[in-house]
């Protein structure tokens, strides 16, 4: 079975640009993170979908940071305008269960902001 | 509110060491999960375990042990016999059922383990 697939896994950008990373769940996984990790401030939750649905974006920086879950099956993260403070790891995990609470990441998204 | 606290931030060891990554956790709740991740260099992370908050047994999965001790609010993870392969970033979380909805992650700890 397919897990939880991010793009592009390096991007590297100037500051100012647009920034679109891309996730793509594990298929019947109702639940959807992005997670940002850097060296210090580890592993943060951005925002948290349910059944496509955002439940609870308080964890995103500010408005250049904005994301969407059209269907269930596809997420994306935008940053605009990209700042080098952007610069992390951006990870995106899926969740089957509500009850549950075990998440599957992805791969994760470099991202370098020049 | 609810806090994960992995004290140690690096962890040196030559391989075939035992080691012990500590984990302490704070949550108001009576129900709730914990778990660890593994993040090897390569960048992505791995579920290693999950326990909840009701089952308090040690469990042991080959040369990884866990110790859940609700009295002492902590959840251990034991590598006995470390290889050079266990190397990574080994992170303890926090879920909550009621008042939770994802994973609340301590700072990890950085393990490496020389030939």
């Amino acid at each position: 079975d397919a897990g939880v697939i991010q793009s592009p896994r390096h991007e590297v950008t100037e500051m100012g640009q647009e920034v679109t990373l891309r996730c793509k769940p594990i298929s019947g996984h109702n639940s959807l993170f992005w997670y940002r990790q850097t060296m210090m401030r580890g592993l943060e939750l951005l925002i948290y979908f349910n059944n496509n649905v955002p439940i609870d974006d308080s964890g995103m920086p500010e408005d250049r940071f904005s994301a969407k879950m059209p269907n269930a099956s596809f997420s994306t993260l935008k940053i605009q305008p990209s700042e080098p403070r952007d610069s992390a790891v951006y990870f995106c995990a899926s969740r089957g269960g509500a009850t549950t609470g075990e998440l599957f990441f992805g791969e994760g998204s470099r991202l370098t902001v020049l | 509110a609810q806090k994960v606290t992995q004290a140690q931030t690096e962890i040196s060891v030559v391989e075939k060491e035992d080691v012990t990554l500590d984990c302490v956790y704070e949550t108001r709740d009576t129900t709730y999960y914990l778990f660890w991740y593994k993040q090897p260099p390569s960048g992505e992370l791995v579920f290693l375990i999950r326990r909840n908050s009701f089952d308090e047994q040690n469990e042991i999965s080959g040369r990884y042990s866990w110790n859940f001790q609700k009295s002492t609010s902590s959840f251990n993870f034991t590598i006995t016999a470390s290889q050079v392969v266990d190397s990574a970033v080994y992170f303890c979380a926090l879920f909550n059922s009621n008042s939770g909805y994802a994973l609340n992650f301590g700072k990890g700890t950085s393990l490496l383990v020389t030939p």
